[in-house]
């Protein structure tokens, strides 16, 4: 029962490097959901897709793409790099709308020196 | 700037009292809340909501209060076990749509 799959789980590149952060989910889920975890800033939401074939900026989405590749997989790119995306990402799906709660991945810790 | 705010980071309990944690808003479109568990290194999970038309929902030693007027909800855990210790997070939602607006957590101990 993995629930949503994310990785990789730790990762440091350099600043202008590029790389796509994967999530899958296994629940059957319609939406899916990025969001970014920085210290003394709770959880702000980078993208989302509320369903297969549709994606919508969130809070922060400046510096990142997203590909909701099917069902199951939600991808977010960074395609250079800046210490100022040094964070830790969360991928989360729900059933729908939120009324259900979303279910989250463990997280993925990206450094950018 | 922060729709949802959790104005104190941390909270410290003795074990088997009751912890409240406390959460405000300024959107007056939310319509559903939600508190989540984070322990570290791990992914939030679901711990219980609240919708608009309610004021008091409760789930075992969990419940959560709103007062819409206050634009102010809080969980209790009652009673507090060492292992609630965590971070929890408020969140909260407009038309009960897809994007969560998140607080900034506050962290709970709850000592023996």
């Amino acid at each position: 029962n993995a629930g949503v799959t994310q990785t990789p789980k730790f990762q440091v590149l350099k600043t202008g490097q590029s790389m796509t952060l994967q999530c899958a989910q296994d629940m059957n889920h319609n939406s899916m959901y990025w969001y970014r975890q920085d210290p003394g800033m709770g959880l702000r939401l980078i993208y989302y897709s509320a369903s297969e074939g549709t994606t919508d900026k969130g809070e922060v989405p400046n510096g990142y793409n997203v590909s909701r590749l099917n069902k199951r997989e939600f991808s977010l790119r960074l395609e250079s790099a800046a210490p100022s995306q040094t964070s830790v990402y969360f991928c989360a799906s729900s059933p729908g709308a939120i009324s259900y709660g979303y279910t989250f991945g463990s997280g993925t810790r990206l450094t950018v020196v | 700037d922060q729709q949802v705010k959790q104005n104190s980071p941390s909270l410290s309990v003795q074990e088997g009292r009751i912890s409240i944690l406390n959460c405000d808003y300024t959107n007056s479109m939310f319509d559903y809340f939600l508190w989540y568990k984070k322990y570290p290194a791990e992914g939030p999970t679901f711990l219980i909501s609240i919708s608009s038309i309610k004021d008091k929902n409760e789930d075992g030693r969990f419940t959560v209060f709103l007062n819409k007027s206050a634009k102010h909800l809080s969980l209790h855990i009652v009673p507090s076990q060492p292992g609630d210790s965590a971070v929890y997070f408020c969140a909260a939602s407009a038309n009960s749509g897809y994007a969560l607006n998140f607080g900034k957590g506050t962290s709970l101990l709850v000592t023996p």
